[in-house]
């Protein structure tokens, strides 16, 4: 069975930095393609990232050069390290399996970023 | 960047059928994936590839891709169906996974 948890969320103030990980069990990370999605309070979906199998890494604009998608191929984990974050990045962060075309198959039950003074 | 549009709301009444667009230019060149999100839950995929359906996903759902709309068709309404929906592409000239903003659907 195809599951995914997330976990290092939590409180950080304007500026900081904070290290997301996405554990995966029932397949290989490092074999699919992987993405980061993030939805804000009352707000919708948010793309952020995504790491293809052969490495290659895409972001939102919105993220590009403050945030980096990076796998560990020995514990299967995903990550995503946010460094200098701003109050709009505080939102729910999911994991998800992401396939050939985009589509997004799995998802983590999703972890709490707030970056607040 | 591209954008797809969805309408911020649809209510439909127990039984009758609930249809979500979701535009954007020439969105019928692209594939067109659906997911349902209840409070509280994360997504769940309903449709991927405009039309094919998950193992689970009841066959009331449907979706249908052509020119310049996408549509998510919900046949049947139940109390349960009630939640925000939302496109999605791979906008392959950035490689970037693009949302709408989403439907809520109510269940009058």
């Amino acid at each position: 069975e195809v599951q995914l948890e997330e976990s290092g969320g939590g409180l950080v103030q304007p500026g900081g930095s904070l290290r997301l990980s996405c554990a995966a069990s029932g397949f290989t990370i490092s074999s699919n393609y992987m993405s980061w999605v993030r939805q804000a309070p009352g707000k919708g979906l948010e793309w952020v990232s995504v790491i293809y199998s052969d490495g290659t890494t895409h972001y939102a604009e919105s993220v590009k050069g403050r945030f980096t998608i990076s796998r560990d191929k020995s514990k299967n984990l995903l990550h995503l390290q946010m460094n200098s974050l701003k109050t709009e990045d505080t939102a729910v962060y999911y994991c998800a399996r992401d396939e050939a075309r985009g589509e997004l198959d799995y998802w983590g039950q999703g972890v709490q970023v707030t970056v607040s003074s | 960047s591209y954008v797809l549009t969805q309408p911020p709301s649809v209510s439909v009444a127990p039984g009758k059928t609930a249809r979500i667009t979701c535009e954007g230019n020439n969105i019928g060149g692209k594939s067109v994936h659906w997911y349902q999100q209840k409070p509280g839950q994360a997504p769940v995929m309903v449709i991927y590839y405009d039309s094919d359906r998950p193992s689970g996903i009841p066959e009331r759902f449907a979706g249908s891709n052509s020119g310049d709309t996408a549509t998510l068709t919900i046949s049947r309404v139940e109390a349960g169906d009630e939640a925000d929906y939302y496109c999605q592409v791979w906008d392959s000239s950035t490689d970037q996974r693009v949302f709408g903003a989403g439907t809520k659907v109510t269940v009058l």
